[in-house]
């Protein structure tokens, strides 16, 4: 079992619509979770940060947290063609010290 | 905000020689800097966490005297990639995280190195 799982996809989306992006981790301890974008050949770019259990919203994006469920969740509202990119989950693990664990990512496609 | 300042964006060079890739912490200090290699549509891949003043920490898997990692200060690590091959052709990205210690806001990455050997 991977650490930091994702749907490869590509999940493809049309404008305006809600992207839904999932992630689950496997270790209970886990404290931070991160979603990061990344444009094809440039390199990853912080979107959001969530500590607590619940929503945290910040404009377009909503991070969602469920430690119960070791589940970790993007919503993208309002998609447009400039989102399409891979998002990738991360996790900082506790268990044998502090490591940030990536997960392979999600290729999203916002179709015009 | 945090800047990381990562150069060069593309390197070509030959088979055997050596590469080295810098990273610069802009506008805040860096005690750990990270190195990730990645390659075509696959995920990060911790290469080693670049400590100040001591030595790498390498991932398992990761030859050491392969990847020469120098953080001699606490704004600037290198990669050096010596005799170079073309399986190390890669796209290279360093990382900070500005707040360091165990509470995180989430790193910020440099810009990545194209890396191409030929």
């Amino acid at each position: 079992q991977k650490e930091v799982e994702q749907n490869s996809g590509p999940l493809s989306v049309p404008e305006g619509a809600i992207a839904s992006l999932n992630c689950t981790y496997s270790d209970r301890g886990s404290q931070s979770f991160f979603w990061y974008r990344q444009y094809s050949g440039k390199s990853p770019e912080l979107i959001m940060f969530i500590y607590s259990n619940g929503d945290k919203e910040d404009g377009r994006f909503t991070a969602q947290l469920n430690k119960a469920s070791q589940y970790v969740s993007l919503l993208i509202r309002d998609s447009q063609p400039s989102d399409s990119a891979t998002y990738l989950c991360a996790v900082i693990r506790n268990t044998g010290g502090f490591k940030t664990i990536f997960g392979a990512g999600t290729r999203l496609f916002v179709k015009a | 905000g945090a800047v990381v300042s990562q150069h060069p964006s593309r390197v070509i060079c030959k088979s055997g020689t050596s590469v080295k890739i810098e990273c610069r912490s802009l506008d805040f200090q860096a005690t750990t800097m990270f190195w990730y290699r990645q390659f075509p549509k696959k995920s990060l891949m911790l290469m080693a966490t670049s400590n100040e003043g001591s030595k790498a920490t390498y991932e398992q898997g990761v030859e050491k005297d392969k990847f020469l990692i120098n953080h001699a200060s606490l704004t600037l690590s290198t990669l050096t990639v010596t005799s170079a091959h073309p399986e190390d052709s890669s796209f290279y990205i360093c990382s900070a995280d500005p707040r360091g210690g165990g509470s995180s806001y989430g790193y910020t990455f440099g810009s990545g190195t194209r890396l191409t050997v030929v």
